[in-house]
């Protein structure tokens, strides 16, 4: 198994640009989580999905954040307009609906942005 | 409201030596589970250990261990024989459950140094 495979790892972009984070989950999972993490907030959850539909996106900071599962194994968060503010390591997680020690939740490398 | 909470910003321990990582957490769930995960300075999040809240006994994974002490409500980490590759951040966490679905929430985390 591949893991959970996110791209891109690394985007630098400008203040008011589109930013799109893509995630692939691991096969057969059927809960995706985006975190963000910041040295200031640490790790906060942005929001989650279940079998492809959302469940809680409380974490999300802005209507410029928006997040779509389109399928079972491949999500995006997009940023729309970008703002330094929202540079940070984007990280995508994959899990069966019920975490345990049999069932970890299993995060991908991360996207780090940086917004100029 | 059910929360993780670490205290310790930073840790130095010297090669070999066991060191104890604080963790300890809020909840009114009778049933629950913790993480550790690793997170080396390249990024990722590994997942080291879990522990239920109905294992009666302490959960071990090689060099690692959980003190997990209910009453208290902590689940402190212990690394025997520390090592080099050991330095990096360590987050505890804690499963929330859900009706669709459960999800993490994290601790500040706590930054390990090791010393030759």
């Amino acid at each position: 198994d591949a893991g959970v495979i996110q791209s891109p790892r690394h985007e630098v972009t400008e203040m008011g640009q589109e930013v799109t984070l893509r995630c692939k989950l691991i096969s057969g999972h059927n809960s995706l989580f985006w975190y963000r993490q910041t040295m200031m907030r640490g790790l906060e959850l942005l929001i989650y999905f279940n079998n492809n539909v959302p469940i809680d996106d409380s974490g999300m900071p802005e209507d410029r954040f928006s997040a779509k599962m389109p399928n079972a194994s491949f999500s995006t968060l997009k940023i729309q307009p970008s703002e330094p503010r929202d540079s940070a390591v984007y990280f995508c997680a994959s899990s069966f609906r019920g975490i345990s020690g049999a069932n970890v939740l299993t995060f991908g490398a991360g996207s780090r942005l940086t917004v100029l | 409201a059910q929360k993780i909470t670490q205290t310790q910003p930073g840790m130095f321990v010297q090669e070999k030596e066991a060191v104890t990582l604080d963790c300890t957490y809020d909840t009114s769930d009778q049933s629950y589970g913790l993480f550790w995960y690793k997170q080396p300075s390249s990024g990722e999040m590994i997942f080291l250990i879990y522990q239920g809240s109905y294992d009666e006994q302490n959960a071990t994974e090689g060099r690692y261990s959980l003190n997990f002490q209910k009453a208290r409500k902590s689940a402190n980490l212990v690394i025997s024989a520390s090592q080099l590759g050991d330095s990096a951040m360590y987050f505890c966490a804690m499963i929330l459950r859900g009706e669709n679905t459960d999800k993490l929430i994290f601790g500040t985390g706590t930054r390990l140094q090791v010393f030759p």
